[in-house]
């Protein structure tokens, strides 16, 4: 039992450049979250997924776009990077109202 | 909309010290709330939760009871170790299936022997 798994762990794109974020849970929770950390503001949901075949905004999607390819797996692509989006990037998952389980994160950088 | 405000740090404390970090949130309705942790280089742990009113959460010596009269959910531990050094997270979520989590923005927490 993995929990939810991340990759890759560290990207460095320059501007412009297109990548995808994987992220893939084996507790089959419905819900699947994708977050991104910025020193002093906390976690910003970027956008998240109530259930396999669905996809909702968060609080700061522009610039991304996401993929429930199924229940398992959730993935997070930047069409054309920017220095802005530099961030630590997670993905959660939740089965209904209980906590949310945590990857480990993918530390991206934009030059 | 619902959000959490939680203490700034950063906080330094000597080892044996007692720990507050303060947390308030808006909600409507009867929210869960949570406190995560966040060690070095790692992603969220749950560290406890309460789900009502008085509820008291609570796990490795930190506790935290939700007070809906002052909406609040303080994070306490009556005896700090260098390895709480990490940063922490007060959350809370609506409840509902699929439903969004709200975070504040964290609180370094430093222990020195």
């Amino acid at each position: 039992n993995a929990g939810v798994t991340q990759t890759p762990k560290f990207q460095v794109l320059k501007t412009g450049q297109s990548m995808t974020l994987q992220c893939a849970q084996d507790m089959n929770h419905n819900s699947m979250y994708w977050y991104r950390q910025d020193p002093g503001m906390g976690l910003r949901l970027i956008y998240y997924s109530a259930s396999e075949g669905t996809t909702d905004k968060g609080e700061v999607p522009n610039g991304y776009n996401v993929s429930r390819l199924n229940k398992r797996e959730f993935s997070l692509r930047l069409e054309s990077a920017a220095p802005s989006q530099t961030s630590v990037y997670f993905c959660a998952s939740t089965r209904g109202v209980h906590e949310q389980f945590f990857g480990p994160g993918t530390r991206l950088t934009v030059l | 909309g619902d959000s959490v405000t939680q203490m700034e740090g950063p906080v330094t404390l000597s080892e044996e010290a007692f720990l507050t970090i303060n947390c308030t949130y808006t909600a409507t309705g009867y929210p869960s709330l949570f406190w995560y942790v966040q060690y070095p280089g790692e992603g969220l742990q749950l560290l406890l939760k309460a789900t009502k009113a008085d509820d008291k959460g609570s796990n490795k010596g930190f506790e935290a009871t939700y007070r809906k009269e002052t909406t609040s959910f303080h994070l306490e531990k009556g005896s700090v170790q260098v390895s709480d050094s990490a940063v922490y997270f007060c959350a809370l979520s609506r409840g509902e299936t699929g439903n969004q989590f709200y975070f504040g923005t964290g609180t370094s927490l430093t222990v020195i022997p």
